[in-house]
């Protein structure tokens, strides 16, 4: 099926552990984000990519990184994790068709740092 | 930055009933989406409307830009429409800001 393929969906870190969660797309969009959502909130933007090769910081980056491996592959990169770090992360592409954004979620990743 | 208000924070209704969610924002923007939460935490797409009004169903979205708010009319709502709905904008290219969410709650 069509979509953005989150993995894992759900893990859990220690403290100062490192990962990768990694997004999927197969619909061909370019832009491609990363969003963190935390109990009782909105989603707040993490980066994005508006295209291949190119990536930018959203609202809160601060402990994060990311790749833009390709055109479907966008991923993201705890290198220390922080207890602050847990919540549900998201994964999502969009695009602009016949002058209409629609955009793709992620099923979502949820992290637990202990 | 931009902000995103969006209210009542929590609504309960009784199948059939309908809602009115409201979505104010502080700046001009490009773009405004709404978005349903399921209770299961997919998020849908349910509109892209920075202007005008749209329907789709028994879902219908005004923005009136001009004013800087946006409607999300739901009408004889029934269980299937619980979960958060959210409305987002993007007043930089690539940069969809979220609203803090509304939380519908449909009971038989």
């Amino acid at each position: 099926n069509a979509g953005v393929t989150q993995t894992p969906k759900f893990q859990v870190l220690k403290t100062g552990q490192s990962m990768t969660l990694q997004c999927a797309q197969d619909m061909n969009h370019n832009s491609m984000y990363w969003y963190r959502q935390d109990p009782g909130m909105g989603l707040r933007l993490i980066y994005y990519s508006a295209s291949e090769g190119t990536t930018d910081k959203g609202e809160v980056p601060n402990g994060y990184n990311v790749s833009r491996l390709n055109k479907r592959e966008f991923s993201l990169r705890l290198e220390s994790a922080a207890p602050s770090q847990t919540s549900v992360y998201f994964c999502a592409s969009s695009e602009a068709r016949q002058g209409e954004y629609g955009y793709t979620f992620g099923s979502g990743t949820r992290l637990t740092v202990v | 930055g931009i902000q995103v208000e969006q209210s009542p924070p929590d609504l309960i209704l009784q199948e059939g009933a309908n809602s009115t969610l409201r979505c104010n924002f502080s700046d001009s923007v490009n773009n405004l989406q709404w978005f349903h939460q399921n209770p299961w935490g997919q998020l849908i797409n349910l509109f892209y409307i920075p202007s005008g009004t749209k329907q789709n169903g028994r879902l219908s979205a005004t923005t009136v830009a001009t004013e800087r708010y946006s409607l999300l009319y739901i009408s004889s709502s029934q269980t299937t429409d619980s979960g958060v709905y959210f409305c987002a904008v993007e007043p930089d290219t690539d940069k969809l800001i979220f609203g803090t969410g509304t939380r519908l709650q449909v009971f038989p």
